[in-house]
C-alpha cells in the first residue's frame, strides 16, 4: 500500500513567519505534488517534481517554493506567509507503473493569522 | 486550453435514486480520464479510471469522446456514498482536477 505522509495535519502561522510542509512517500515514486484545495476552486497545482533536485511550477506558485533534495521528500516552502495563504495544502506522489494515477497524502490545514 | 469543468457544486438525492455526477473536458488528443473521491475525513482517492471500465462501488463512468464528457453514475444510492467527488484529467504526468461535486445523500 502507497504511504504518503505529511508531517503536520494541522499548523497556525502568523503572517510574515516562513512556513515549511513537509511531505515523505515510500514507495520509490518519480514524481510528487503539491496542491491546495479551497472549497468551489478544487485541487489547484502548486508545483510539482519529476526527480530529485527537479521541480516545475504549477497553477499557482506565486509565494512558494519547494525542494526535493531526496527521492521520498518533497517540501513545499512559503517563504513568507499571507493569510491568503489559508488553506488545505495535499501532496501528492505518482510512478511506476501506474504514473497517471496519483496517491495522497491526508492534507495540512494551514492558518495563516 | 485542457480543462475539466463539473457543473453541479452540491448533488443532494434521496437513498436509492439514481446518481449522476457530470463531468465535462476538454483536451487535444486522447485524454486518460479519472474519479477521485474524498469521504469525510478521509484523504482523496482514486475511485476508477476509464481505462479500466470497472464498475467501483456501484459507480461507472462512460467516456463519451464525442460529447467530451465522463459523467458517473450508480443506479441506487447509498447513504455512504455520501462525499466529495473530483473528476480529474491526465496530461504529461500531471492531473488537472474539476472544481469538485460534494454529493449529499438524504436518508
Amino acid at each position: 500500500d502507497v504511504k504518503v505522509t505529511q508531517s503536520s495535519r494541522y499548523l497556525v502561522k502568523r503572517t510574515g513567519e516562513k512556513v515549511f510542509l513537509e511531505c515523505v512517500q515510500d514507495m520509490d515514486h518519480e514524481n510528487m505534488f503539491w496542491y491546495r484545495q479551497d472549497p468551489g476552486l478544487g485541487l489547484r497545482l502548486i508545483y510539482f517534481s519529476y526527480d530529485v533536485k527537479m521541480k516545475e511550477k504549477g497553477d499557482i506558485p506565486e509565494g512558494y517554493s519547494v525542494s526535493r533534495e531526496k527521492k521520498e521528500r518533497f517540501s513545499l516552502i512559503l517563504e513568507s506567509a499571507s493569510t491568503n495563504q489559508t488553506s488545505m495544502y495535499l501532496c501528492a506522489s505518482s510512478g511506476g507503473g501506474s504514473k497517471n494515477i496519483q496517491y495522497f497524502g491526508a492534507g495540512t490545514r494551514l492558518s495563516v493569522l | 486550453a485542457q480543462r475539466v469543468t463539473q457543473p453541479e457544486k452540491l448533488l443532494s438525492v434521496f437513498k436509492g435514486a439514481p446518481v449522476e455526477l457530470k463531468c465535462n473536458y476538454s483536451y487535444s488528443g486522447s485524454p486518460e480520464l479519472f474519479w477521485y473521491v474524498q469521504y469525510s475525513r478521509q484523504r482523496l482517492q482514486l475511485l476508477l479510471r476509464h481505462i479500466s471500465r470497472e464498475s467501483i462501488k456501484g459507480f461507472t463512468a462512460d467516456l463519451n469522446k464525442g460529447e467530451t464528457s465522463f459523467h458517473l453514475k450508480k443506479p441506487f444510492a447509498q447513504e455512504e456514498d455520501s462525499a466529495m467527488y473530483y473528476c480529474a484529467l491526465s496530461s504529461a504526468s500531471k492531473i488537472i482536477f474539476g472544481s469538485g461535486t460534494r454529493l449529499s445523500i438524504r436518508p
